[in-house]
Order: structure tokens, then C-alpha cells, then sequence
């Protein structure tokens, strides 16, 4: 069974810094992987999504990697802004149409 | 334009009620799931319909139904609700199945 793990589980940051998120899968069997992030009391909402074909994605100051032999992609995020400040989720889709959501990174970016 | 609502956003009923969450999406798209997430803010798939057909069917119990009277519209029955039900659920869809995600606010549902 496919286990999504993130580290670290909360994050704090000064304003301006770079970050990277973690993600990491035991089954390398994806059809892609999604990354998300949720503000307190709402939804998620989509913020890239790397097919297993892909390495990379990009979109504004965030970049997704993805390293599918060694179960890993990372969420690179740029010049952190306080705005930036949620819950950030990943979630890998199984080629047996399977979901599976990691344990979330909650992050805080500092005035 | 809301892309994926639900309603209601919240419902707090007692144990052994029956009650639904609906949810619609206008997007146009095929696909439509349902997510739970729990106190501790783990979310976990509970179905998924492509094109009112399930495709997936996580294990949960029977008491949970889904009902997809069209492809834009995807309703969450619950029969005999216990305390453990107690979560947040959370309808999403996409245009194909495996296909980027869109979430709808939630439904926060507590059973006393």
C-alpha cells in the first residue's frame, strides 16, 4: 500500500526566504503527483501537478520536482511572502487509479 | 462562478440521523470524488465517479452512499450517523480521471 510522507510537519520562516517542502512515496508505481495547499477552514487548492513522465513543473515563484525511482519530490518555494502561509499538501495518484494524500506541511512565513 | 460547490457548508446532527452533503460542480468535468479528512487533518479518498460510473470505492462503510444523478453533480447520503463521522468532507473533480484536482470549501459535519 502506497504510504505519502512530508517533512517536515510545520515549517516557520522569516519573510524573503527560499523553502523547500518535502514529499516522499514508497510505491513508485504514480501516474502523477499533485501539490496543494489549504488555508485554515477551506479547501485545497491546486497548485502544480508533475505527470511521471515529467521532472519538473514551475508556476510563478513555486517549483515542483519529481524524482519517481527514489520516491521523492520536493516543493520549492521562492522569496516567501506571509500570503504564503497555509497547509501544503501532496498527493500521488497510483496507475491503479488510487489516491493517496500525504500528512500535510503546515507553513509559516514570518513579517 | 463557484467551479465546485457544496451544501451545506455546515450540518450538525444527532446519532442515528440520516442526512446528505450535495455537491456540484460546472466545470464540465467527468470526474468527481469524495474526500473525508479527519481531527488530525489527514485526507483520505472515500469515492470517485467518472461520468456517473464508480470507479473507485476506498473501503468505507455502507452506511455511505454516493449518488451521481448527472456528471455535474456528485451527493453524499449517510445513513445512521455515528460520533466517528464527525469530519470534514470534501467533494472535488477533474476533467479526466488522474487529471488536476479542483476542491469545493467543504462540509464540516459534527454528530452529537
Amino acid at each position: 500500500k502506497q504510504e505519502v510522507t512530508q517533512i517536515p510537519a510545520a515549517l516557520s520562516v522569516p519573510e524573503g526566504e527560499n523553502l523547500v517542502l518535502n514529499c516522499s512515496f514508497t510505491d513508485s508505481a504514480i501516474y502523477n503527483l499533485q501539490w496543494f495547499r489549504q488555508d485554515p477552514g477551506k479547501g485545497l487548492t491546486s497548485l502544480l501537478l508533475i505527470q511521471s513522465s515529467q521532472r519538473e513543473q514551475t508556476s510563478g515563484r513555486l517549483n515542483a520536482s519529481l524524482d519517481k525511482s527514489s520516491g521523492r519530490s520536493t516543493l520549492y518555494i521562492a522569496a516567501s511572502q506571509p500570503g504564503d502561509s497555509a497547509t501544503y499538501l501532496c498527493a500521488v495518484l497510483n496507475t491503479g487509479n488510487q489516491f493517496y494524500f500525504g500528512t500535510g506541511t503546515s507553513l509559516t512565513v514570518i513579517p | 462562478d463557484t467551479a465546485v460547490s457544496q451544501t451545506p457548508k455546515y450540518l450538525v446532527t444527532q446519532m442515528g440521523n440520516d442526512k446528505s452533503i450535495k455537491c456540484e460542480q460546472n466545470l464540465g468535468h467527468d470526474t468527481m470524488y469524495w474526500y473525508k479528512q479527519d481531527s488530525k487533518k489527514f485526507l483520505k479518498i472515500m469515492f470517485s465517479y467518472n461520468n456517473k460510473e464508480l470507479i473507485i470505492n476506498e473501503t468505507v462503510p455502507n452506511r455511505f452512499s454516493p449518488k451521481s444523478p448527472d456528471k455535474a453533480h456528485l451527493n453524499l447520503h449517510i445513513n445512521s450517523l455515528e460520533l466517528g463521522d464527525s469530519a470534514v468532507y470534501f467533494c472535488a473533480s477533474s476533467l479526466l480521471t488522474g487529471s488536476e484536482q479542483y476542491f469545493g470549501p467543504g462540509t464540516r459535519l459534527t454528530v452529537t
